[in-house]
């Protein structure tokens, strides 16, 4: 079966330090894999994606994640933390015609990162 | 400004009553969907329209219904039906040749 694993619930940096919030897939075929982050009582706001290409994706306020093949994982980081960055992650993957559709996602079970001053 | 609109933001209804969540677009994307998010347990697939005229079930369509007259509006109404509907709902759509998903703000139902 398709899916996408988030192994923490929640993660927990003091600003200024790195952040790394996991995440791995079990897919066939080649994925397009997301991250998203959602502010509370807010929608889900794009932060970057791994279409094909270069392993090192960079994204929106700073993010970058890496695409793993071999470890089928596409981990979010960021060099620096900032307080701001406390909210809701997400990761997702594309399969083509999963659910008998084209590319309808599957979504990770979301990491809460707190990142403290 | 292109986006998705969401609306009500709030919405409180009593047990029995149907009511309906609006969602419309201004992207021009085909592809248009519903998910409900509960704490803990992510989002989980409702419906979703790949044309207008046509949806399909998600993992959880039971007592929810959608209709897809205008490629602009994908509106959900959760029924009586819907054991457990209070829940925050998000709609979304999609750009085609990536897959990647536009979001709107959300609704949080609240049954009383």
């Amino acid at each position: 079966a398709q899916s996408v694993a988030q192994p923490e619930d929640q993660v927990n940096v003091a600003e200024g330090n790195p952040l790394t919030v996991k995440c791995t897939y079990s897919v066939s075929g080649n994925p397009y894999l997301f991250w998203y982050v959602q502010y509370p009582n807010r929608g889900l706001q794009f932060l970057l994606k791994y279409i094909t290409g270069d392993n090192l994706v960079k994204g929106s306020y700073g993010f970058e994640a890496e695409f793993n093949k071999s470890q089928t994982s596409f981990h979010l980081k960021k060099p620096s933390a900032l307080v701001s960055d406390s909210a809701l992650y997400f990761c997702a993957v594309r399969v083509p015609n999963y659910g008998g559709s084209q590319g309808n996602l599957i979504f990770g079970k979301g990491t809460k990162l707190s990142v403290k001053p | 400004d292109g986006g998705i609109t969401q609306s009500p933001k709030y919405l409180f209804r009593k047990e029995g009553q149907n009511v309906t969540l609006s969602c419309e677009q201004n992207l021009n994307h085909d592809a248009m969907y519903w998910y409900r998010q509960d704490p803990g347990q992510g989002l989980r697939l409702i419906y979703y329209s790949q044309i207008v005229n046509d949806f399909q079930k998600g993992d959880i369509a039971e007592g929810y219904s959608v209709s897809r007259e205008k490629k602009e509006s994908f509106p959900l109404t959760v029924t009586s039906a819907q054991k457990n509907p209070t829940a925050f709902y998000l709609c979304a759509s999609r750009l085609s040749n990536t897959g990647e998903l536009f979001f709107g703000e959300g609704s949080r139902l609240t049954v009383l």
